[in-house]
């Protein structure tokens, strides 16, 4: 089974900080996502690597940042924390052209407070 | 660019009841996948159910099943003899066939009550 695992569940941080998400894959996955769940929204792509050290944004990639050195580990930075990027963080990977039966695999979510 | 809505931010339902939730999309595309995920409390994502827009008919995993209406977009799940665990947030996905990215809608709320 393809593990997806992120390094914290729970994260506090403070306004102005510099905020590391880490995510690892254990299933040699080109693709990696960032997701940020808020109720009413649904997931909202935050950024996308379809390879190491490639991105491209997603639908909200203002005031975040990635990271992708190795194939496995996908990194999501947040530069200056604010208040307003409290919410629960997703990671997911999935095959470099995803299958019907494969299409991503989450992460258990990080719930990072920015007080 | 596809949207994918789900009208029904929260449900409810009794045990071993059966409950559908709702989910319309729009795209131009014509080859594409439809998903749904479900995901407990605390808990991971999981794909529940998929369905390719090319079949005509509706996909079934035991409990779950879909029905898919292509011309009028709409792909809703129904969820049989519902149980406890079945009490979770659930995401209606669209994916274009090739390409790599999910279009989640906004998710469904549902609790299945003792």
């Amino acid at each position: 089974d393809v593990k997806v695992t992120q390094s914290s569940r729970y994260l506090v941080k403070r306004t102005g900080e510099k905020v590391f998400l880490e995510c690892v894959q254990d299933m040699d996955h080109e693709n990696m996502f960032w997701y940020r769940q808020d109720p009413g929204l649904g997931l909202r792509l935050i950024y996308f690597s379809y390879d190491v050290k490639m991105k491209e944004k997603g639908d909200i990639p203002e005031g975040y940042s990635v990271s992708r050195e190795k194939k496995e580990r996908f990194s999501l930075i947040l530069e200056s924390a604010s208040t307003n990027q409290t919410s629960m963080y997703l990671c997911a990977s999935s095959q470099r052209t995803p299958s019907i039966n494969q299409p991503q695999h989450f992460g258990d979510g990080t719930r990072l407070s920015i007080l | 660019a596809q949207t994918v809505t789900q009208s029904q931010p929260e449900m409810s339902v009794q045990e071993a009841e059966t409950v559908t939730l709702s989910c319309t999309y729009d795209t131009s595309e014509n080859n594409y996948y439809l998903f749904w995920y479900k995901q407990p409390p605390s808990r991971q994502m999981i794909l529940v159910i998929r369905q390719e827009a090319y079949k005509q008919q509706n996909a079934t995993e035991n409990r779950f099943s879909v029905n898919f209406q292509k011309a009028a977009k709409s792909f809703s799940l129904k969820i049989s003899d519902s149980q406890l665990g079945d009490t979770a947030m659930y995401f209606c996905a669209f994916m274009k066939r090739g390409r790599e990215k999910l279009t989640f809608g906004t998710g469904t709320r549902l609790t299945i009550i003792p």
